[in-house]
C-alpha cells in the first residue's frame, strides 16, 4: 500500500539556521507529492507540490524535489524564521485515487 | 471567503450525548473529506466523499457517520460519545484529481467530558 515516513520531531532550531525535513514515501505508479503546513490552532494548508520526477515545487523560501529514484521528497529553507514554527506534513496522491496519504507530522520550533 | 469552513470550532460535551459538526465548501469540489488529529497531530481519514460514493476507513466505529445533503456539504454527526472521541476533527475537500491538493477547514476541537 501507500505510505509516507516523515523525520520524527520536534526538530528545534535557531533563527536563520538550515532546515531539512525528510520524506520518504512508498507508492505503486506515479504519485504527486505535497509538503503541508499546520500552524497552531489551524486547519493545513498547501506549502507546495510536485507532480512528476525531478520537479522541484517552491513556496515562501521552502523548497522540495521529487526523487524517484531515492523515493524521496525533502524539505528545505536556508534560513528559518520563528515564523516558520509550525507542523509539517509530507502527502502523497496516487493516480486512480483521491484519498491523499498523509506522514505523521514533523514539529518545527524556532528559537529567536 | 472562508473556502472550507466548519462549524462549531469547539464543542464540549458528556460521555453519551450525540452531536454534529458541520462542514461546507464553496470551492466547487467534488470530493469532501473527514479526518480526524489525535494529540500527537497524527491524522487519519475517517470518511471521503466522491459523486456519492461514500469510503469508509473500516477502523471507524459506526457510532460515527456522514451525512451530505448536497455537493458543497459534508456533515459528521457521531452518537454516543466517548472519552477517546476527544480530539480536533478536519473537514477537507478537494477536486479529486492526482496532482490537485486538499483545502481543510480550521478544524472542530472536540472534548468530551
Amino acid at each position: 500500500g501507500n505510505s509516507v515516513t516523515q523525520m520524527e520531531g520536534p526538530v528545534t532550531l535557531s533563527e536563520e539556521a538550515f532546515l531539512t525535513i525528510n520524506c520518504t514515501y512508498t507508492a505503486t505508479g506515479y504519485p504527486s507529492l505535497f509538503w503541508y503546513v499546520q500552524y497552531p490552532g489551524e486547519g493545513l494548508q498547501l506549502l507546495l507540490k510536485a507532480t512528476k520526477a525531478d520537479d522541484k515545487g517552491s513556496n515562501k523560501g521552502f523548497e522540495a524535489t521529487y526523487r524517484k529514484e531515492t523515493t524521496s521528497f525533502h524539505l528545505e529553507k536556508g534560513s528559518v524564521q520563528v515564523s516558520d514554527s509550525a507542523v509539517y506534513f509530507c502527502a502523497l496522491l496516487r493516480g486512480g485515487s483521491y484519498i491523499p496519504t498523509f506522514g505523521r507530522g514533523t514539529s518545527l520550533i524556532v528559537h529567536p | 471567503d472562508t473556502a472550507v469552513s466548519q462549524t462549531p470550532k469547539y464543542l464540549v460535551t458528556q460521555m453519551g450525548n450525540d452531536k454534529s459538526i458541520k462542514c461546507e465548501q464553496n470551492l466547487g469540489h467534488d470530493t469532501m473529506y473527514w479526518y480526524k488529529q489525535d494529540s500527537k497531530k497524527f491524522l487519519k481519514i475517517m470518511f471521503s466523499y466522491n459523486n456519492k460514493e461514500l469510503i469508509i476507513n473500516e477502523t471507524v466505529p459506526n457510532r460515527f457517520s456522514p451525512k451530505s445533503p448536497d455537493k458543497a456539504h459534508l456533515n459528521l454527526h457521531i452518537n454516543s460519545l466517548e472519552l477517546g472521541d476527544s480530539a480536533v476533527y478536519f473537514c477537507a475537500s478537494s477536486q479529486g484529481a492526482r496532482d490537485t491538493e486538499a483545502f481543510f477547514g480550521q478544524g472542530t476541537r472536540l472534548t468530551v467530558v
